[in-house]
């Protein structure tokens, strides 16, 4: 069965320091979709892709992060700097246009020290 | 976007049947509702979808009234593996929207 796939599982960087977490799709997925998920609260969507073009990235901090997906295959998302408040896990997820089933990967989570 | 409202936490002992509610009063007309499960450090899974009535799919069944301004996912005969939050999501993607994940409900079944 196909599965979203994340890396890395898990990353510990400091205050201020640049960190990375990539994410793949399930393949002919158009939708891609980068959450954040808060110990204890439910995922909350960062942005929203479809192919290459954002949809929906009103709850981005756009001052610190950053996403792309440049061939609307891969995506990337990126944080710099990292604050302590950015401890969380970093959910990637795929479906295929206009469908409300979502594909999740395992995660990222992220300890900022 | 539709507000949801489910109960933070429910309790459960194996073999029962558990039904969990979802209030969402200011339903549109277009959109759906749609329950995902999470297990601890991973990331959610779907459940099941709806827009009326009753749905049944392997897993569970989701009851949702005329006026569905809630619905009702049924776990039937809940082991210990199905201890997990359980979400609540109302929308309408083919219409631009999105879906809002609320705190969720979790679940516990004990032995």
């Amino acid at each position: 069965e196909a599965e979203v796939a994340q890396s890395p599982r898990y990353k510990i960087t400091e205050k201020s320091q640049a960190v990375a977490f990539w994410c793949d799709p399930i393949s002919g997925h158009a939708t891609l979709y980068w959450y954040r998920q808060i110990l204890g609260q439910g995922p909350e969507l960062l942005v929203q892709f479809q192919d290459e073009s954002v949809v929906d990235d009103s709850q981005l901090p756009k001052d610190r992060f950053s996403a792309e997906r440049l061939k609307g295959v891969d995506s990337t998302l990126k944080i710099q700097p990292a604050e302590l408040g950015d401890s969380a896990m970093y959910l990637c997820a795929s479906s295929l246009p206009n469908r409300h089933e979502q594909f999740f990967g395992p995660g990222t989570r992220l300890t900022v020290l | 976007l539709a507000k949801t409202t489910q109960p933070i936490s429910m309790d459960s002992y194996e073999g029962q049947e558990v039904n969990i509610t979802c209030s969402h009063n200011n339903i549109a007309t277009n959109d759906y509702i749609t329950w995902y499960q999470q297990f601890p450090s991973q990331g959610p899974r779907f459940i099941i979808q709806g827009y009326k009535t009753k749905v049944t799919n392997e897993v569970a069944s989701l009851f949702i009234p005329a006026d569905r301004k809630s619905s009702t996912l049924s776990l039937p005969r809940v082991s210990l593996s199905d201890t997990a939050v359980y979400y609540c999501l109302v929308g309408d993607i083919g219409q631009g929207g999105k879906l809002i994940f609320g705190q969720g409900t979790e679940l516990s079944v004990k032995p």
